[in-house]
């Protein structure tokens, strides 16, 4: 357990509903990143916080994602009218002063039907 | 028809012999790399990393082995145990000090050890 906790582990959705997910980083952690993983891939990048400021967006996300962590700890990561394709691993992850060493939660898995 | 991408590279060790998982990166100006293991149904977790101005870096059983000429990067894993299977991932952050939130993954290698 690295301290990083997601929540829904699981969510299977239709076609054309929102989602969210919910990330709880380590507590001391001022850092907080979104990724996502498909079957056979490495982690992309979707987006990362220092506190409640979003620095870095990735093209992959779409205006169908917003990411919010508004206190500066947990985050939030919301799909509108999803799609199939936004089927994957979403993973949360968390650093502090240490650049690269980011502890990962063990995500939430989204399948749309 | 096939899916690239489902199809991880793999390696297979006995256990107590050594591993040697390689990985190469595309862009000279990327400055910082990491290695990360993921075991199934988990997030992946830091091993160790390395700086662009090092050729090598250890740490407990494991090497990582910088070579910027060819942009290869190894991970070398001393008397592999059954517990070190798992897919291992290579990263590469391109603004070390600056921008710190994008890591770039390599596919990963998946390793098994044989008892």
């Amino acid at each position: 357990d690295t301290g990083v906790s997601q929540n829904p582990r699981h969510k299977i959705t239709k076609r054309g509903q929102n989602v969210t997910f919910r990330c709880d980083p380590i507590s001391e952690h001022n850092r907080l990143y979104w990724y996502r993983q498909t079957l056979g891939q490495g982690p992309e990048f979707l987006t990362y916080f220092q506190n409640e400021a979003q620095l870095e967006k990735s093209r992959l996300l779409s205006d169908r994602f917003s990411a919010e962590r508004p206190k500066g700890s947990f985050s939030t990561l919301e799909i509108q009218r999803t799609e199939q394709g936004d089927s994957a691993m979403y993973l949360c992850a968390s650093s502090g002063t240490r650049v690269g060493e980011l502890f990962f939660g063990e995500g939430s898995r989204l399948t749309v039907l | 028809g096939e899916s690239v991408g489902l199809h991880l590279p793999t390696l297979s060790v006995q256990e107590g012999d050594n591993s040697i998982i390689n990985c190469a990166y595309s862009n000279s100006a990327s400055d910082y790399f990491i290695w990360y293991k993921q075991e199934s149904g988990k997030g992946p977790q830091f091993i160790i990393d390395i700086r662009s101005n090092m050729d090598k870096r250890q740490g407990q059983r494991v090497t990582v082995l910088l070579n910027k000429t060819v942009k290869h990067l190894s991970l070398q894993i001393a008397a592999t145990q059954p517990g070190d299977s798992a897919v291992y991932f290579c990263a590469e952050n391109r603004s070390y000090g600056g921008s710190q939130g994008n890591l770039i993954f390599g596919k990963g290698t998946k390793l098994s050890v044989k008892p």
